[in-house]
């Protein structure tokens, strides 16, 4: 079984601080996890993703996350924080079911991030 | 390309309704998928589908159906519209095995009063 937790529902920065979201998933095999953001009203955009290559993986808009093989961790950071940053970010594991070879993403329920001035 | 595109974004039916989500994808990908959204669940997976003619279950299909006659459309059907129905309905599609990178759909909003 695969389910992802993300430790904060709700983290406040200053603006030019430094950005951290927890993520930790649990997982029977070697997973691929992936952070999406959602702005107010809008879609799911992908920011990075985990495919058992590199374990720093570097994303868009300033975003890098570190997968963790021995604390099953795969948080999110930014070293500086700007005003377009608010918004909801979700940590998704691809679950494989038996031998289905697409996967389905599981999702954690959310990090709502607010930047104040 | 207009990638996922879904209509209506929003809709409000009464209980007992029937109604369609419609999904559409020009990039020829192969799969599709539906979520709800509810406040602190994240995103859960109602169905899916890996082609034309294929679909399959997802976390939490009661109460929905799907079909798959062409690559570009996705339809989700409410059958019995329910209040606990009441959420943003997210279509996704995906072109690689694996599904490494899923494109998301702006969303409908759907009201059950």
């Amino acid at each position: 079984a695969q389910s992802v937790t993300q430790l904060d529902s709700h983290v406040s920065v200053s603006e030019g601080t430094p950005v951290l979201l927890r993520c930790n998933y649990s997982s029977s095999y070697s997973p691929s996890l992936f952070w999406y953001v959602q702005h107010p009203n809008k879609g799911l955009q992908l920011l990075l993703k985990y495919t058992s290559a590199a374990t720093l993986v570097k994303g868009i808009n300033g975003f890098e996350a570190e997968f963790k093989k021995s604390e099953t961790s795969f948080h999110l950071t930014k070293p500086s924080a700007h005003m377009s940053d608010a918004a909801e970010y979700f940590c998704v594991v691809r679950r494989r079911m038996g031998t289905d070879s697409w996967g389905k993403l599981q999702f954690g329920a959310g990090t709502q991030v607010v930047v104040t001035p | 390309n207009a990638g996922v595109t879904q209509t209506p974004k929003f809709q409000v039916l009464k209980t007992g309704q029937s109604m369609t989500l419609q999904c559409a994808q020009d990039m020829n990908h192969e799969y599709m998928s539906w979520y709800r959204q509810d406040p602190g669940m994240g995103l859960r997976l109602i169905h899916y589908s890996v082609g034309a003619g294929i679909t399959d279950q997802g976390e939490v299909p009661n109460g929905y159906n799907v079909s798959r006659s062409t690559t570009e459309d996705f339809p989700l059907r409410l059958l019995s519209a329910a209040p606990s129905q009441t959420s943003v309905y997210f279509c996704a599609s995906a072109w690689e095995r694996g599904g490494n990178e899923q494109y998301f759909g702006p969303g409908t909003r759907l009201t059950v009063t």
